[in-house]
């Protein structure tokens, strides 16, 4: 049974960098897209973007320019760096399995961390 | 950026009732690109349906999904005690999007 266990720092400071990393076990690491997406209550869920094994990634435009996305396929695991970070990014940050064929989704996620961004 | 509206926002019902959610897209999608997914308090969201009707592994029956172009329906045909939870629509287009979600309670 495939299954995603995540971790990383669960308190920062303004300007401070979010780093998250996901490691996947039970099943294939190569043909799915890697995700993050995070949940605010004021945002709800919001797409953060994918990389697959091979590094091809695929940000949220909104995101993009903090955003960095890394994979270590020797681990199976894939990271999220996500720099100056301010209240805003205050969300439980999810990692999960894309599936993208003719018909895209999310199929796994993880269970989730809290991330607080604070003074 | 595609934006998604659910409605209603909460939807009150009874055990054994039918329950139709909406999902609008501000542009048309791609009937391969929209999926639904279930969420409860403390738990990481669901998939339920992908491709616009296509149900995930091992979800049941009851739960259905039809559309197209801009406007989208999840529907539960007999509501059973665990399906009380929120329902998100996502377009998976190039840039991701999901609606604010619908809450389904107890009445």
């Amino acid at each position: 049974q495939v299954q995603l266990q995540q971790w990383g720092a669960g308190l920062l400071k303004p300007s401070e960098t979010l780093s998250l990393t996901c490691a996947v076990s039970g099943g294939s690491f190569s043909g799915f897209y890697w995700t993050w997406i995070r949940q605010s209550p004021g945002k709800g869920l919001e797409w953060i973007g994918e990389i697959n094994h091979s590094g091809n990634t695929n940000y949220n435009p909104s995101l993009w320019s903090r955003l960095t996305m890394s994979v270590d396929t020797s681990r199976n695991q894939f990271s999220l760096k996500l720099n100056s970070v301010t209240a805003a990014d205050t969300a439980v940050y999810y990692c999960a399995r894309g599936v993208i064929d003719t018909m895209a989704r999310i199929d796994l996620w993880g269970r989730g961390t809290l991330v607080s961004v604070s003074s | 950026e595609i934006v998604l509206t659910q409605s209603p926002d909460t939807l009150s019902l009874s055990p054994g009732e039918r329950a139709s959610l909406s999902c609008r897209a501000s542009q048309s999608l791609s009937s391969s690109s929209l999926v639904w997914y279930q969420q409860k308090p403390g738990q990481a969201p669901r998939l339920l349906i992908y491709g616009t009707s296509s149900r995930a592994t091992g979800i049941p029956d009851r739960f259905s999904g039809s559309g197209s172009g801009t406007d989208f329906t999840l529907t539960i045909s007999r509501l059973e005690p665990e399906d009380f939870a929120v329902y998100y629509c996502q377009q998976y287009g190039r840039s991701p999007t999901f609606g604010q979600g619908t809450k389904v309670e107890i009445k």
